[in-house]
């Protein structure tokens, strides 16, 4: 069974540009989070999302969102893009919601 | 609410020496306890996790940890350490009950492996 992908691997944007990152969970899970991993402030809880809905939502300014299609795949974006938004951005998918999770490699974002 | 200390950022420890990483946690409820291991430019990989069964929870690639809710504690050991188990360690916590503010991470701590 596939892991969780996430695309791109890699992306340089500039300030004030947006982006969205893409992730796409095991076949047959249905819920998805996001998490965004900096030196400074390790590992923070983004968003989650199960049958197209938001769950839950951690505590970042409303630039970053993300929605969830039928199919489970989820995207996140960043609007208005600042330099301490420059991170690792994870997704994790789980069979159901507060399931254990699985991570995709990642998605390192460079701000400048 | 709920939180997780990590004691030491960086341990460092002999190839074959016993490896120790320390995980406190706080939590309002009965936890979800959870370690992951972190190789560079790679996502987070599951070790081992914690939901109430057994104290003492075997992982992979030979890693246990024992629950112990006196001491609020949920440490990370392997017997001898190997040269492949330089990589980030993450200690979680998790509510459980369905995920309302996803799993709450340690800080980390970076293991290094000697010779």
């Amino acid at each position: 069974k596939a892991g969780v992908t996430q695309t791109p691997r890699y992306l340089i944007k500039t300030r004030g540009q947006q982006v969205t990152l893409s992730c796409s969970p095991i076949s047959g899970h249905r819920s998805v989070s996001w998490y965004q991993q900096t030196p400074g402030q390790g590992l923070q809880f983004l968003f989650e999302y199960f049958s197209e809905t938001q769950r839950n939502k951690g505590n970042f300014p409303g630039r970053f969102s993300g929605r969830q299609f039928s199919n489970s795949r989820s995207e996140m974006n960043v609007s208005t893009l600042e330099l301490g938004d420059s991170a690792l951005y994870l997704c994790a998918s789980s069979i159901a919601e507060g399931g254990e999770q699985y991570f995709g490699p990642g998605t390192r974002l460079t701000v400048t | 609410a709920q939180s997780v200390t990590q004691l030491g950022s960086h341990v460092s420890v002999s190839e074959g020496a016993l490896v120790l990483l320390r995980c406190n946690y706080s939590s309002s409820v009965p936890p979800y306890l959870f370690w992951y291991v972190q190789y560079p430019n790679q996502g987070l990989q599951l070790l081992l996790k914690y939901t109430s069964a057994a104290t003492l929870v075997k992982g992979i690639n030979g890693f246990e940890a024992e629950f112990k809710k006196s001491e609020t504690s949920f440490h990370l050991t392997k017997p001898s350490a190997h040269m492949s188990d330089a990589a980030e360690y993450f200690c979680a916590v998790s509510d459980g009950r369905g995920g309302a503010d996803g799993l709450t991470f340690g800080k980390g701590t970076h293991l290094i492996i000697q010779p």
